[in-house]
């Protein structure tokens, strides 16, 4: 049973530019939670989602910055126009339903963003 | 809004030594409680968990922690540690009452083995 996926592993992208980063659940997890590492800091939550529907983004700026979950495929979170102090590591966790008590988040490795 | 307080940053301890790692948390609800290791340049992993029940939970690899209401703690233990237990660890709650499992995690503490 193959882990959380994201991808790409590393972005480089310039000012401006738009990031698209992708997370692939675990299989059988309907739940998608993405966050933020900036550097030297804890991770801090940002976006809720399960499969169509965004549950809680309360941890979302609230400009550039978007998340989907469609149907088929994977998870999106995406950047627009970025700035230099998007740069962190944004990783993305999944959770299998909720009726199966397990209360666990499983991490993906993450992906890098570097904006120069 | 919960909280969580990793007070130390860093902690340095001699291999086969033993070794704690402190957290405290802030809820007005009840709460799981969690600590995930993150090696260098990894994601997170689960060690072990709080949900309910006994409130001493242990991991795989040697690893302990406490819950403890009173002091609103969750302390992670070690009796011996080894070399590859170099790592940072982040300790982290949810709400135990919503269905919505966002995870607030403390700041991070870095262990380093000294052989």
């Amino acid at each position: 049973n193959a882990g959380v996926m994201q991808n790409p592993r590393h972005l480089v992208r310039r000012r401006g530019q738009e990031a698209r980063l992708r997370c692939s659940p675990m299989k059988g997890h309907s739940h998608v939670y993405w966050y933020r590492q900036l550097p030297e800091e804890g991770l801090k939550f940002m976006v809720y989602l399960q499969k169509e529907n965004i549950i809680d983004e309360s941890g979302m700026p609230k400009e550039r910055f978007s998340a989907e979950f469609p149907k088929e495929g994977p998870s999106i979170l995406r950047i627009q126009q970025v700035v230099r102090g998007d740069s962190a590591a944004y990783f993305c966790a999944s959770s299998p339903p909720i009726r199966e008590g397990k209360k666990t988040q499983y991490f993906g490795p993450g992906t890098r963003l570097l904006v120069l | 809004a919960q909280s969580v307080t990793q007070l130390d940053s860093q902690v340095p301890v001699f291999e086969e030594a033993p070794v704690e790692l402190r957290c405290n948390y802030s809820s007005s609800v009840s709460v799981y409680l969690f600590w995930y290791v993150q090696y260098p340049n990894q994601g997170l992993q689960l060690l072990l968990k709080y949900l309910s029940g006994s409130t001493l939970v242990e991991s795989i690899n040697g690893f302990e922690a406490e819950f403890n209401k009173s002091q609103t703690s969750f302390h992670l233990r070690k009796p011996s540690v080894h070399i590859s237990d170099t790592a940072e660890y982040f300790c982290a709650v949810s709400d135990g009452n919503s269905g919505n499992e966002k995870l607030t995690f403390g700041t991070g503490t870095r262990l380093t083995i000294i052989p």
